[in-house]
């Protein structure tokens, strides 16, 4: 039982435009959101987070939307950029509980 | 660089054998995570060690073990390996118990023929 799901395996965006990665959960107890980067052949980096007592959470180029009515999350990358591509992932907590993660998004940014 | 360090890098092995799996964390660190990622799948949380105490456990098989040594590195012990253990395992630490951001390692990638 999956309970952070990335339904999107992959996703291509051109260069300059916005790149939107998606995440859905199913665990109301979760009170905190993560996005992770991971390059081939690295371990994951973390990129940004969320509380779920906001609903935004803004860091540069990315932003994360949280609808927790809908438990979904979103990933904004405004512009992208080539050396945005990447594997997303999605993660999730409640309390010190350790993380739970997705499966992951590819994003292909094309020059 | 995230600071944490694994070794080896790569691994392959037979089934049937035992690996050891080397973690340390960031200087000042605590807590040393280790997950599991097999092909497309996300990162399964296995366990976690804050200052050489079991602090949590996943879903980490009976044939596999970890502890933390006092000088705060990790190992992750995986005995009577199957073909589907195959996977690249990645360690992460925190300077707490579980709130802070966590920081990886670069990963092993292990492969059981």
């Amino acid at each position: 039982d999956q309970q952070v799901k990335q339904n999107s395996p992959s996703l291509s965006v051109q260069e300059g435009r916005i790149s939107i990665l998606n995440c859905d959960y199913t665990n109301s107890m979760f009170d905190y959101f993560l996005w992770y980067k991971k390059y081939p052949a690295e371990g994951p980096t973390f990129l940004i987070s969320i509380s779920s007592i906001k609903d935004k959470n803004e860091d540069g180029r990315f932003t994360v939307f949280l609808n927790k009515s809908a438990k979904h999350l979103s990933l904004h990358i405004v512009p992208s950029q080539p050396g945005d591509s990447a594997v997303y992932f999605c993660a999730a907590r409640s309390g010190n509980t350790p993380l739970v993660f997705g499966k992951g998004t590819r994003l292909s940014v094309i020059a | 660089d995230s600071g944490v360090t694994q070794t080896p890098k790569h691994l392959i092995t037979a089934t049937g054998q035992r690996v050891t799996l080397r973690c340390s964390p960031r200087s000042g660190d605590l807590s040393v995570y280790w997950y599991q990622q097999s092909l497309d799948q996300g990162l399964q949380f296995l366990i976690q060690y804050y200052n050489g105490e079991e602090r949590a456990k996943g879903n980490i098989l009976e044939r596999f073990s970890a502890q933390q040594f006092p000088d705060l590195h990790s190992e992750l012990n995986l005995s009577s390996l199957e073909l589907g253990d195959s996977a690249l395992y990645f360690c992460a630490s925190t300077s707490g118990q579980g709130k802070e951001t966590q920081y990886f390692g670069p990963g092993t990638r292990l492969l059981v023929l």
